[in-house]
């Protein structure tokens, strides 16, 4: 257990509509790193968040974004979800923004109908 | 761009035998690598490597680095059925950079 929990665990959506996903950091760890897995494929960086700032963004269009709270909790929101958005989204936190490992949440699998 | 290819994409062994996974990558600024096992949803850490030729161990697992052919190996002595799971690198450059997962190789454990 890495002490990195995500809810919900499972969500199913319809085409177009929004989702919020929630993270709850390791404790003392101040950097959250969102990723989408696909199946059959590794985590791909969607954005990192440090101290409440977004420090970085992969190759994620806009309707993806994020939060991250005063506590360093972090939400992640797709609008206008489309079917090739299912997939696992973990996050990751990290003790500071550059430090190498990283500890996941269990992830959310997000089905799009 | 970066870029990190895992072989084999899926292996099976039966128990008792010896696995030898491989991560070879291409990063500018090479920092740090990192190998993770996935068994159901959350990668957990295993090792991070940042010296060449440096044997990293945790019990039946082992894994070394070569910075200069630009690869790693993650070996698994022994094998259990426990061991049976998907085994992501991710190197690291130097700057605040994410990870960069290979698709990993699924492993499975027969008895």
């Amino acid at each position: 257990e890495t002490g990195v929990t995500q809810s919900p665990t499972h969500l199913i959506k319809t085409r177009g509509q929004q989702v919020t996903l929630r993270c709850s950091s390791q404790s003392g760890h101040n950097t959250v790193s969102w990723y989408q897995q696909a199946l059959g494929q590794g985590p791909q960086f969607i954005f990192q968040y440090y101290r409440e700032e977004e420090n970085g963004r992969g190759n994620f269009p806009p309707r993806f974004s994020g939060l991250q709270f005063p506590n360093y909790s972090s939400e992640l929101n797709v609008n206008a979800l489309e079917l090739d958005d299912s997939a696992l989204y973990l996050c990751a936190s990290s003790l500071r923004a550059g430090t190498d490992t990283q500890y996941f949440g269990p992830g959310t699998r997000l089905t799009v109908l | 761009e970066d870029k990190v290819v895992q072989s084999p994409l899926s292996l099976v062994v039966h128990e008792g035998d010896t696995v030898t996974l491989n991560c070879s990558y291409e990063v500018t600024n090479f920092r740090s690598l990192l190998w993770y096992k996935q068994e159901k949803k959350a990668p957990t850490f295993l090792f991070m490597l940042t010296s060449s030729g440096i044997e990293k161990k945790s019990g039946r697992l082992s894994s070394i680095l070569d910075k200069k052919e630009l690869f790693s190996i993650l070996n698994i002595t022994a094998t259990q059925t426990g061991d049976s799971a998907i085994y992501l690198c991710a190197p690291r450059n130097s700057g605040n950079t994410p990870l960069v997962f290979g698709k990993g190789t699924r492993l499975s454990v027969i008895a």
